[in-house]
Parts: C-alpha cells; sequence; structure tokens
C-alpha cells in the first residue's frame, strides 16, 4: 500500500512551452502533496507544500507563477512548469502525505520526472 | 534553520563488508530523524526512523541511533549485500512536517 505514482516519468520539451507533470496517490488519499527538485548528484530540495483545495505554500526562492501548482482532489496533485528554460531541466519529485500516529506524517514519494529543457 | 549533513560518497565496498555512512544534523527542538533509501529507476523508500533521543530505528539489518548529545544518526550495517547498492538520504523533520535532506550518499557493493 501507500503507492504515489508520477507521470511521465521522463520528458523533453523546447524552450518556450509549458509541461505539466501528475501526481498520484494510488490506494489512499492525501491531504498533503509535496513537490521536490533533485539536482545531479545533490539533495533534493522542497519547492511546495500543496494542500487539497486551496493554494500551495512555496517554498522561499520558488517562482510561483513559474511552478503552478494545482491539488485538485485527495488524490492528485499536478506540476505546470510554465515557459520552461533549459535551466529548469531537473528531477522533480512529488510525496504525497499519509496521516499517522503521533507527530510524524509519513510522506510516499513518487519515482520522479526527468524534464529536459532543449 | 534546520541542515542535514550526510558523509561525501559515493561508497563502494565489498559483499560482507561493514557498513557505516554518517549523518549529523543542526535542528532547533526535537526533530525526528530518517534515514531514505533510493534504488535505481525508483521513488524514495524509508528506510528506518527515530523520533527522539536514544531510540534505535532498524529494518532489512540497517540501524542507526538517536544521538542527541552528538546530534548525529549513523547508518550502520553488520554485512551488506549486492542488492544493498542505492542511494542513502538522511533527513529530518521539525514541527512543520517539512523534510529536510542531507546531500545523499551513492552506496556500491562489489560482488
Amino acid at each position: 500500500g501507500a503507492v504515489v505514482s508520477q507521470h511521465p516519468s521522463w520528458v523533453i520539451c523546447k524552450s518556450g512551452t509549458s509541461v505539466k507533470i501528475e501526481c498520484r496517490s494510488l490506494d489512499f488519499q492525501a491531504t498533503t502533496m509535496f513537490w521536490y527538485r533533485q539536482f545531479p548528484k545533490q539533495s533534493l530540495m522542497l519547492m511546495a507544500t500543496s494542500n487539497e483545495g486551496s493554494k500551495a505554500t512555496y517554498e522561499q526562492g520558488v517562482e510561483k507563477d513559474k511552478f503552478l501548482i494545482n491539488h485538485a482532489s485527495l488524490t492528485l496533485s499536478t506540476l505546470t512548469v510554465t515557459s520552461a528554460h533549459p535551466e529548469d531541466s531537473s528531477f522533480y519529485i512529488c510525496s504525497a502525505s499519509l496521516p499517522g500516529q503521533g507527530s510524524y506524517n509519513e510522506q510516499f514519494f513518487g519515482p520522479g520526472t526527468r524534464l529536459t529543457v532543449l | 534553520g534546520n541542515s542535514v549533513t550526510q558523509m561525501e560518497g559515493p561508497v563502494t565496498l565489498s559483499e560482507e563488508a561493514f557498513l557505516t555512512i554518517n549523518c549529523t544534523y543542526t535542528a532547533t527542538g526535537y526533530p525526528s530523524l530518517f534515514w531514505y533509501v533510493q534504488y535505481p529507476g525508483e521513488g524514495l523508500q524509508l528506510l528506518l526512523k527515530a523520533t527522539k533521543a536514544d531510540d534505535k530505528g532498524s529494518n532489512k539489518g540497517f540501524e542507526a541511533t538517536y544521538r542527541k548529545e552528538t546530534t548525529s544518526f549513523h547508518l550502520e550495517k553488520g554485512s551488506v549485500q549486492v542488492s544493498d547498492s542505492a542511494v542513502y538520504f538522511c533527513a529530518l523533520t521539525s514541527l512543520t512536517q517539512k523534510l529536510v535532506f542531507g546531500q545523499g550518499t551513492r552506496l556500491t557493493i562489489n560482488p
């Protein structure tokens, strides 16, 4: 259980176009989903936190008009990279939070989406 | 702010060797500590966790002890296998529920 999928797994696009990445929790309802970015040989950096039915909360330095996040249902969040440029090329990973006991809600991670902007 | 520092990789070991991957942290309050593993082509998976000082997390032969006095959470395994080859991330979370990751350590086990 607690499986998270992402689609597509990889995408190549031309500079100036927009790309949408989907994150789905397949067997549970996630009130909170997270979007991370991972540069080669580097760690995951949190981009934003999205809660179902409300606006996403972006981390400092992340352009919300550039990275549009929509959490339309308890099982789906989307990240749209608008007017993509080569510097947006990266590995994007989502996670979905499953409420648990105690103070920590475990996050389950998707397999990631490799974006290459030409 | 909160931060996690991991031992730099890559780490290459022979099968059945002893593994240690160092992890230290800086945090306010009382964070929960985690080790995640990322196998090739897959998403991150929670390997083990510890939520308070002196707790020991363990799973699949891996262990890590939450040491508040040294702000450390080192990952150990007594005898590694080829199937343990992966990237390992140390992480913490506190009241905000946001995960802060270390830079990751790539582990390769040779038969």
